[in-house]
């Protein structure tokens, strides 16, 4: 079966950088884009944006465009997501996800990872 | 970007009553690419219906969805224990955005 399964948690100072992995099984890992998907505590969910598994094109929200990147190791079956900068509004839960819908009417997410960001 | 607007915030209901909760979009939302999800304390989101009117795998038909362009709806027919979560709608047409999400909470 399908599964996405992320780092575990950090923490890490105002300014610094955090890179988070998520390990696809189970699946052709290049057949589908993977997403990140943020949640702070309380909040709502909100893409981050996401990464073609076969090309390396992404595609990122436009409030992270120039803090966050996001890369892939085919070999590995893994994605990066690296958000720099980091501020205390982006202490969240951080999910990486993918959207088969059409192809197998389902979605997929990974367990999340915790980033706090704190002085 | 499309705005996602849902409403109500919250529902507080009981179990057997029937739900429709409610997503708003800022513009058209291409080929009825929109999504519900359910999300409980502690768990990633639970996929219910994508192309805005199929139920994902395994999901029980109590779950329905409906809606064209700009205005979706999800209704679930009779409330059981289980159902009291918080909903989000996901539009996929264009980049992809979320709603902010409604609550249905035990009366």
């Amino acid at each position: 079966q399908v599964q996405l399964v992320q780092s575990g948690a950090e923490v890490k100072k105002p300014g610094a950088s955090v890179k988070v992995s998520c390990k696809g099984s189970g699946y052709i890992f290049t057949s589908y884009h993977i997403h990140w998907v943020r949640q702070g505590p309380g909040q709502r969910l909100e893409w981050v944006g996401w990464i073609n598994t076969g090309d390396g094109d992404t595609n990122y929200s436009q409030k992270f465009q120039g803090r966050v990147t996001f890369t892939r190791d085919t070999s590995a079956r893994t994605a990066y997501m690296e958000l720099s900068d980091l501020r205390s509004e982006d202490t969240a839960l951080y999910y990486c996800a993918c959207f088969p819908y059409i192809t197998r009417g389902s979605a997929y997410w990974g367990q999340g990872t915790l980033v706090t960001v704190s002085s | 970007e499309i705005v996602l607007t849902q409403s109500p915030g919250t529902l507080s209901l009981s179990p057997g009553e029937r739900v429709t909760l409610s997503c708003r979009a800022s513009q058209s939302v291409s080929s009825n690419y929109l999504a519900w999800y359910q999300q409980k304390p502690g768990q990633a989101p639970r996929l219910l219906i994508h192309g805005a009117s199929s139920r994902a795998t395994g999901i029980p038909d109590r779950f329905s969805g409906s809606g064209y362009g700009t205005d979706f709806t999800l209704t679930i027919s009779r409330l059981e224990p289980e159902d009291f979560a918080v909903y989000y709608c996901q539009q996929y047409g264009s980049s992809l955005t979320f709603g902010g999400g409604t609550k249905v909470e035990i009366k």
